[in-house]
This record gives structure tokens, C-alpha cells and sequence, in this order.
């Protein structure tokens, strides 16, 4: 089992670029969530999914879409990336809503 | 509102005790988690408590008082590589949405 993976694990963007960031799990979990972390804070989440085709927003979704068309795969769309996205994002899965939630590596996005 | 405070920074010494707490005040409560994240890496977890109580794991010992809205998590015979930030973290609904606090950064000094 690689358990959570994301890619890239860094980018550079420059204002209004899009991109998207991948995250994939290999433990059939159904809950997937997507956070972001900036510089000594704790973790906002931005959007999550309780299963494939349903998805809803977090604390800060502005700025993001996902979409969940399969159970390992969570993709998160930036549309047109400003310099407040600067941040690390962590993908996390989990088998159920009560259960423990297993991150990615991060992925590291600077947009100039 | 919902709010999750613990603080900023500790500082201990090698084979030390320490304590890191954690109140919380949230809208709903599932569960309360204590996640490890070492600079520059993803948070790992550490410990889970749901019901009122101390739970042991090893050198990690997590406790939860929910009338109090209160946590905290023990670390015994500290070593360097327990430097690291501690995050509290609040399950407040079946979404398994968590909510986290900003994080503590331990120094472990030899």
C-alpha cells in the first residue's frame, strides 16, 4: 500500500495560472479531504467528500474546485492562482467519518 | 464559533516530562486527535479520545476531559528527535470534517 499519494510535491506558478494538484489513496477509503497550511498555522480545510460524486466545501474553499468522480482519486483545481494560494497543500483519507484521517507528503505551491 | 487554542511554542530538556494542552470550544463534538508533524513533513497520528479519560500509548499519553473542553498530551523521557509541532485537532461532525488548532512547536534542548 502507498496509502496517500500527491503530486506534484512542488510548484511555481505565476498570478493567474491554473493548476491542478493530484492526490491518490490505495485503501478503498471513501472520505477524502483537502487542506492547506501556511507558514506556522495549523490546517484549514478547503473542500472534502464522503464518497465518489459528492463532494462539499470546508472553512476555505474561495478560489478552489475538486470533483471525485472515483473512489481513489480527489484532483484539487486552482482556476486562477493569486499569491494569498501560496501555501502546503495535504490531501487526507479516511475510512469513515469517525475514523482516523491519513495524510499525503504535501504538495508545496509558491504563485508569484 | 469554533475555536481550538494550544500554545505556540515549548521548549523541554532531553529525558524531561512534557505536557501540551489543548481547549477546545466547537459546535459539535466526535472525537478529539493529536497529530506529530516534523518540519517540512505531513502530520502522522499520534493519539485519538472520544470519551472522558487518559489513553497510553507507549511515551505518548493522551487525556480528555469533555465537560471542560479540554486536552492535553504527555510525552515521557523526551528525546531530540520529539521536535516537532503538535496539532490538536476537533472531529465536530460524522463528515469527519477536522477542525485544528495552530500547532506547538516543541524544542527538545540535550
Amino acid at each position: 500500500n502507498a496509502g496517500v499519494t500527491q503530486t506534484p510535491k512542488f510548484r511555481i506558478l505565476k498570478i493567474g495560472q491554473s493548476m491542478t494538484l493530484q492526490c491518490t489513496q490505495d485503501m478503498n477509503h471513501n472520505y477524502m479531504y483537502w487542506y492547506r497550511q501556511d507558514p506556522g498555522m495549523g490546517l484549514k480545510l478547503i473542500y472534502y467528500s464522503v464518497g465518489a460524486g459528492i463532494t462539499d466545501k470546508g472553512e476555505v474553499p474561495n478560489g478552489y474546485n475538486v470533483s471525485r468522480s472515483t473512489t481513489e482519486d480527489f484532483p484539487l483545481r486552482l482556476e486562477l492562482a493569486a499569491p494569498s494560494q501560496t501555501s502546503v497543500y495535504f490531501c487526507a483519507s479516511c475510512q469513515g467519518g469517525t475514523d482516523t484521517q491519513y495524510f499525503g507528503p504535501g504538495t508545496r505551491l509558491t504563485v508569484l | 464559533g469554533q475555536n481550538i487554542d494550544q500554545p505556540t511554542e515549548m521548549t523541554a530538556t532531553e529525558g524531561a516530562i512534557v505536557q501540551i494542552n489543548c481547549t477546545y470550544q466547537t459546535s459539535g463534538f466526535n472525537g478529539l486527535f493529536w497529530y506529530q508533524q516534523h518540519a517540512g513533513e505531513a502530520p502522522t497520528f499520534l493519539s485519538y479520545n472520544v470519551l472522558d479519560g487518559l489513553e497510553e500509548k507507549g511515551r505518548f499519553s493522551s487525556f480528555l476531559s469533555r465537560s471542560k473542553g479540554y486536552s492535553y498530551l504527555l510525552l515521557k523521557e523526551l528525546q531530540m528527535k520529539d521536535s516537532a509541532s503538535y496539532l490538536c485537532a476537533v472531529k465536530g461532525s460524522n463528515t469527519g470534517k477536522l477542525i485544528f488548532g495552530q500547532g506547538t512547536t516543541l524544542q527538545v534542548k540535550p
